[in-house]
């Protein structure tokens, strides 16, 4: 099985609909971060959390909220999707004591979002 | 800010060296270097922290010039295996990592 783990791996919905993309790990690490993948633009930060009381912004963060439910689980919610936010998501982990450095990256799979 | 990567693309033969650049406009804490295959989660090669650290990975090394904000990729007697996409990304600060836009790297027979 694998050690971050991201439901579902492929979601179409329509503009307007609420989409709660989930993810789950294994690894025993307290940060959980959400990156969105377009192509051609690298790997954007949404939001970021370093532990089960600290959330916070990246990048792109509008249009989207998250909750932290445990030290594990970390979900990725668009309210009100719209076509734009048709992307590959990617749900990521690293461990805590590196100081100001991230540390290694563990990825999971990805959920590919398709707004119609 | 994002990091700068080029090139943008690289096709290789079997064999060739190639070298992929990172540079950002930031002071930099340290640099990390992830490849992506096509369908996959990126993975991780390698951080490069402050200090002007070398680091490898197999026949893939790194170097990190502090000074000019810069890192390069090395990529040497490149394999078949080597094709993906190359991310670097960049700590500043208390900032989390960025990434760059990417490197697409193609290695032929």
């Amino acid at each position: 099985d694998a050690d971050v783990t991201q439901t579902p791996r492929n979601r179409i919905t329509k503009t307007g609909k609420r989409i709660m993309l989930e993810c789950s790990q294994t690894k025993g690490h307290d940060r959980m971060y959400w990156y969105r993948q377009d192509p051609g633009l690298g790997l954007q930060l949404i939001y970021y959390s370093f532990d089960v009381k600290d959330i916070n912004k990246g990048e792109i963060s509008d249009g989207y909220s998250v909750s932290r439910q445990a030290q594990a689980k970390f979900s990725l919610s668009l309210e009100s999707a719209i076509p734009n936010q048709t992307a590959l998501y990617f749900c990521a982990t690293s461990d805590r004591d590196r100081g100001r450095d991230t540390g290694e990256l563990f990825f999971g799979e990805g959920s590919r979002l398709t707004v119609l | 800010q994002q990091p700068v990567q080029s090139p943008q693309a690289v096709i290789l033969r079997e064999g060739e060296d190639a070298v992929i650049n990172c540079s950002s406009s930031k002071a930099l804490y340290s640099v990390h270097w992830y490849r992506q295959k096509h369908g996959e989660a990126p993975v991780f090669l390698m951080i490069l922290l402050k200090g002007g650290e070398q680091k490898g990975h197999d026949k893939i090394s790194a170097s990190f010039n502090e000074k000019k904000q810069q890192s390069s990729l090395y990529l040497t007697a490149s394999q078949l295996s080597y094709s993906g996409t190359y991310f670097c990304g960049t700590v500043s600060g208390y900032s989390t990592l960025t990434f760059g836009k990417g490197t697409m790297l193609l290695v032929s027979p």
